[in-house]
């Protein structure tokens, strides 16, 4: 399979604990995002990087949550003293090339109990 | 600041129905538009991007358009199957420096046998 991967699917946590997810993006692909999506809502921007560099954070990235693409392959997604309100779907996608055509994995689903 | 909005909300249509879903996005200095679908609690496939300088885009039964000026872009299914029953999201690119996506919430299809 050579499509976005992301490990695990499914992780739930008890309010206060850390939680780190991992993305493997497309083979070669140079740009990596990270989504969050509510239930019944669409996806929202938190980070992108461009090989190794975070180029761009959104402001619901919170101080709590951290991002890190060590040598521009895959990427990881924390969260520190997670929330009720950080249940969603964590997505993430790649990209490569002048159209910025993005690739999305299946997603980590996070229940905060 | 980007807002896309889509309508119908949700449709509903016997199989073999052709249809249209709308998209309509606030900024229409665009790079590119991508459709997706998704299927209740997976992640996003790609079905169709279309440039800024196209009108339209296609792909077996999709049908893609785009008109920047109107910030409207329409997705278009011919025949619907069951197997098209998911939600559709649009997703306008602005261009490089501004990396992320933009989505709606989507229409929630379902084809009726």
């Amino acid at each position: 399979d050579t499509g976005v991967s992301q490990d695990p699917r499914h992780k739930i946590t008890k309010r206060g604990q850390n939680v780190t997810f991992r993305c493997d993006p497309i083979s070669e692909h140079n740009r990596l995002y990270w989504y969050r999506q509510t239930l019944g809502q669409g996806p929202e921007f938190l980070t992108y990087f461009q090989n190794e560099a975070q180029l761009e954070k959104s402001r619901l990235l919170s101080d709590r949550f951290s991002a890190e693409r060590p040598k521009g392959s895959f990427s990881t997604l924390e969260i520190q003293r997670t929330e009720q309100g950080d249940s969603a779907m964590y997505l993430c996608a790649s990209s490569v090339g002048q159209y910025n055509e993005q690739f999305f994995g299946p997603g980590t689903r996070l229940t905060v109990l | 600041k980007q807002e896309v909005t889509q309508i119908p909300a949700a449709l509903s249509v016997p199989e073999g129905e052709n249809l249209v879903l709308n998209c309509s996005f606030t900024d229409s200095a665009i790079y590119n538009l991508q459709w997706f679908r998704q299927d209740p609690g997976k992640g996003l496939t790609s079905l169709l991007l279309i440039q800024s300088s196209q009108r339209e885009q296609t792909s077996g039964r999709l049908n893609a358009s785009l008109d920047k000026s109107s910030g409207r872009s329409t997705l278009y299914i011919a025949a619907s199957q069951p197997g098209d029953s998911a939600t559709y999201l649009c997703a306008p690119f602005t261009g490089f420096g501004n990396e992320k996506l933009t989505f709606g919430t989507g229409t929630r299809l379902t084809i009726i046998p």
